[in-house]
């Protein structure tokens, strides 16, 4: 079955670049995502690669797709401590989501 | 604005006391979906609907069942709830009709304590 895997924490310095990485297995999702959770919170949609896709920027955030290793990152530039939260990739599965278990971002001022 | 609802927020039950919580979305979105998420673990989709159409996840417990009736409104019951019933359950919706059937837009969650 599906299934979406990504390091548990990651502490970074404000200024700082953050990397988040996440491996999946379905090689026929269209479409993988990032989703950001901050305390309290519900899951709220940061950005979206197609799956023919390398690379997508969107502002600070870059995405990068190696679909050879079904490999995806999300790069963060200039982290700010506003970033901290869990960070969640999902590949799409039929019309449903599959997420990993998150990664707590700590940025540390 | 346009949103996801959930209510309430948190929800306290006893053990065996059958609780419903609520999700209402004022997108129009006719896809609607139940995630149920614990602590440190990925989401795990409980149930969607298709329009009317349900679909039950094949590991979904029968002790969770939901209604729809109508596009703006779903509900969770949770017939029987256990201790490992205790989780943050997150109601989500998104529209058919686009590429983007995934982009889906979550509500706030409901945390339920089992005591």
């Amino acid at each position: 079955g599906e299934d979406v895997e990504q390091s548990l924490f990651l502490s970074v310095r404000e200024g700082d670049s953050s990397v988040i990485n996440c491996t999946y297995t379905d090689s026929s999702s269209t479409y993988l995502y990032w989703y950001k959770q901050e305390p309290g919170a519900g899951l709220q949609l940061l950005t979206y690669i197609f799956s023919n896709m390398d690379m997508k920027q969107d502002q600070r955030l870059t995405v990068l797709l190696n679909k050879k290793d079904k490999h995806l990152s999300l790069r963060i530039a200039d982290t700010q401590t506003g970033d901290s939260a869990i960070y969640f990739c999902a590949e799409s599965s039929g019309n449903k989501l599959v997420f990993g278990a998150g990664t707590i971002l700590r940025v540390k001022s | 604005d346009a949103m996801v609802i959930q209510n309430p927020r948190y929800q306290v039950t006893q053990f065996g006391k059958p609780v419903t919580l609520s999700c209402s979305q004022t997108l129009n979105h006719n896809v609607m979906y139940w995630y149920q998420q614990k602590s440190s673990q990925a989401p795990k989709l409980l149930f969607h609907y298709y329009d009317k159409d349900f679909n039950n996840e094949a590991d979904t417990p029968d002790n969770f069942q939901s209604r729809r009736p109508n596009t703006s409104f779903c509900f969770l019951d949770i017939r029987s709830p256990g201790l490992g019933d205790a989780a943050m359950y997150l109601c989500a919706t998104s529209r058919e009709g686009t590429r983007m059937i995934h982009e889906q837009y979550f509500g706030p969650g409901t945390r339920l304590t089992v005591t």
